[in-house]
């Protein structure tokens, strides 16, 4: 069974620029979560998707990150306008339905992201 | 909010040695789950253990084990007979559980830069 993958691995993008990030959780996973790690700081939660519904997006630093899960399947965040702060690896995770109980997330590899 | 604290940002062993990893976390909450992530340099984040915080017993896998004491809020990481293959970032996250089996995201440690010397 095929893991979490993202796309792209690393990104380099120029500071105002639009970067969108892909994330293709675990076949039959409801729960999508995204994190970042900026440089010298803990992995820090940006939102979680059951689904195509966002359940929770109080970790998203600003309106300039969206993201979306089309029909529950893999999920996108783009990054429009990009700035320096955006720099860092950008965590997708996936787990099966909470009801189940079993609530281990599986990660994917990260994309690093570097504005500059 | 809670909070995870890891206070040894790199550690270095010999290899077959034993060697604990240290977090410590805050939290108001009752039902909740540990766990250890270990992020080669390979960068795979992949789970190395995961504690209930309902359960008294510490949980263990293979080389791996954990000192889980509620009270003090405090969920180690013992690894025992180390392997070069061990050297890895590890993460100690906390994540709040709800009593209809629904989970909040995870809250991270620093992380502890874990190196096995030959």
């Amino acid at each position: 069974e095929a893991g979490v993958t993202q796309f792209p691995s690393h990104s380099v993008i120029e500071k105002g620029q639009t970067v969108t990030l892909r994330c293709d959780p675990i076949s039959g996973h409801d729960n999508l979560y995204w994190y970042r790690r900026v440089m010298g700081k803990e992995i820090k939660f940006l939102l979680h998707f059951v689904k195509e519904s966002k359940q929770d997006e109080s970790g998203m630093p600003n309106n300039r990150f969206l993201a979306e899960r089309t029909g529950g399947t893999y999920s996108t965040l783009k990054v429009q306008p990009a700035e320096l702060e955006d720099s860092g690896v950008y965590f997708c995770a996936s787990s099966q339905d909470r009801k189940a109980g079993v609530e281990t997330q599986y990660f994917g590899p990260g994309t690093r992201l570097l504005v500059l | 909010a809670q909070t995870v604290t890891q206070s040894q940002p790199e550690m270095s062993v010999q290899e077959a040695e034993t060697v604990t990893l240290s977090c410590t976390y805050d939290t108001s909450e009752s039902n909740y789950y540990l766990f250890w992530y270990k992020q080669p340099p390979s960068r795979q984040m992949i789970l190395v253990i995961r504690q209930e915080a309902y359960k008294q017993q510490n949980a263990t896998e293979n080389r791996f084990s954990v000192n889980f004491q509620k009270a003090a809020k405090s969920f180690s990481l013992k690894i025992s007979d180390s392997q070069l293959g061990d050297t890895a970032m590890y993460f100690c996250a906390f994540m709040k559980r709800y009593s209809g089996g629904g989970a909040d995201g995870l809250t991270f440690g620093k992380g502890t830069h874990l190196i096995i010397q030959p």
